[in-house]
């Protein structure tokens, strides 16, 4: 069964520095790869998917996440945080050997210091 | 405006209570899915169905019943039988298996 780690459970950057949110996976088929974000009090919006295509994706907002199938990885980045950027971030994984259900990762916290 | 509504956004439940969390969307999507989420444990899937009349089970489906009698709708009851409870409910839906996730704003399930 397909599974995803996230390597940190928070992460506190400063508005205009660089995001990096790690996430790990673990299949044995193609996977698809998800980044979810939620902000308080609200529900999940996706970020940006990967599905085989190019490994590089860009997403909303200005993130983007490329995947390294070598190291097994799925980092999501952004080049200048922003004040509303403040969320919980879940890395996701769906392959056909759970008939494409997600399993989502523990989530990572994003603080942004003004 | 098409989405899905999840209500109430906070409910309580007594011991020993059944309690009803309630699902609706106006995607035409055939498939929906209830997510119990806990601190530091990300989302786990309780109750999946992929078209009206049928469901499956998710990773935690003890103490949780669904149904699906119309493919607007994916209520989700909460019953005695689940001993912990308290947490925050997200119901979801998506035109087919491996497609976007819409997600509800959820449901904040507390024990009195």
């Amino acid at each position: 069964a397909q599974s995803v780690t996230q390597l940190d459970s928070h992460v506190s950057v400063s508005e205009g520095t660089p995001v990096l949110l790690r996430c790990n996976y673990s299949s044995s088929y193609s996977p698809s790869l998800f980044w979810y974000v939620q902000h308080p009090n609200k529900g999940l919006q996706l970020l940006l998917k990967y599905t085989s295509a190019a490994t590089l994706v860009k997403g909303i907002n200005g993130f983007e996440a490329e995947f390294k199938k070598s190291e097994t990885s799925f980092h999501l980045t952004k080049p200048s945080a922003h004040m509303s950027d403040a969320a919980e971030y879940f890395c996701v994984v769906s392959d056909i050997s759970n008939d494409y259900k997600l399993s989502f990762g523990a989530g990572t916290t994003v603080t942004v210091r003004a | 405006d098409g989405g899905i509504t999840q209500s109430p956004k906070y409910l309580f439940r007594k011991e020993g209570q059944n309690v009803t969390l309630s699902c609706e969307q106006n995607l035409n999507h055939d498939a929906m899915y209830w997510y119990r989420q806990d601190p530091g444990q990300g989302l786990r899937l309780i109750y999946y169905s992929q078209i009206v009349n049928d469901f499956q089970k998710g990773d935690i489906a003890e103490g949780y019943s669904v149904s699906r009698e119309k493919k607007e709708s994916f209520p989700l009851t909460v019953t005695s039988a689940q001993k912990n409870p308290t947490a925050f409910y997200l119901c979801a839906s998506n035109r087919a298996a491996n497609e976007k996730l819409f997600f509800g704003s959820g449901t904040q399930l507390s024990v009195l």
